[in-house]
């Protein structure tokens, strides 16, 4: 079964670059058959789906983040990462990675890491 | 952009049936999903393809689609219910996750 971690510094200065790791064990994400994401929660409000990496290095994003978001992968590590620029305190949130099934009828999450808090603050 | 539109809470008692819907222009060529989600935990995927049933849901979950509104249905709800649940659909290559609704019981 799939797992899937997430790791990252906890507390971002405002203005600068969230940099956070998903790791995944119990399977690739060299697969083509899933894609890769990011997905967060801030205090008190709903979720909110960040972007995603796929094996192609395909990657689609939030158009409300797209100009500060990257999503990118590393093979080798089976890993893949998430940077988000010129952060303020809206981007205060418990940041997810989940696996996401693309199939011809609909897309659907059905793995999630445990989720980190990054707290955005001087 | 895209918006799934739910209401922010639903109360309902013990073995009461909830239900809980999510409307969004053309959804039902969408193929909405459902998630719940407790206090600290992460979110679980309860319903996909608007009707199915991940293993391992309990079977008083299910879904419906009519038209663009989907809807969740927990029959014979049980106090371990009360969570939040959130809809999610695809749209133009991104994912759109409904606004999340409160569910109550007691």
């Amino acid at each position: 079964q799939v797992q899937l971690q997430e790791s990252g510094p906890g507390l971002v200065k405002p203005s600068e670059t969230l940099s956070l790791t998903c790791s995944v064990s119990g399977g690739s994400i060299s697969s083509d058959i899933y894609y890769w994401s990011w997905i967060r929660r801030p205090a008190g409000k709903g979720l909110e789906w960040i972007g995603r990496f796929y094996i192609t290095r395909t990657t689609n994003y939030n158009p409300s983040l797209k100009s500060r978001v990257t999503i990118s992968g590393d093979t080798s590590k089976n890993q893949f990462f998430l940077k988000l620029n010129s952060v303020t305190a809206a981007d205060t949130a418990v940041y997810y990675c989940a696996r996401e099934v693309a199939a011809a009828r609909g897309n659907w999450f059905d793995s999630w890491g445990q989720g980190t808090l990054l707290t955005v603050s001087s | 952009s895209y918006e799934l539109t739910q209401p922010p809470s639903v109360s309902v008692s013990p073995g009461q049936t909830a239900s809980i819907a999510c409307s969004g222009d053309i959804l039902g060529y969408k193929y909405a999903c459902w998630y719940q989600q407790k206090p600290g935990q992460s979110p679980v995927l309860v319903i996909y393809q608007y009707t199915k049933r991940p293993s391992g849901i309990p079977e008083r979950f299910s879904g419906s689609n009519s038209g663009n509104t989907a809807t969740l249905t927990i029959s014979g709800t049980q106090v371990m219910d009360e969570a939040d649940y959130y809809c999610q659909a695809w749209d133009s290559g991104t994912v759109v996750f409904g606004g999340g609704t409160k569910l109550t019981v007691l």
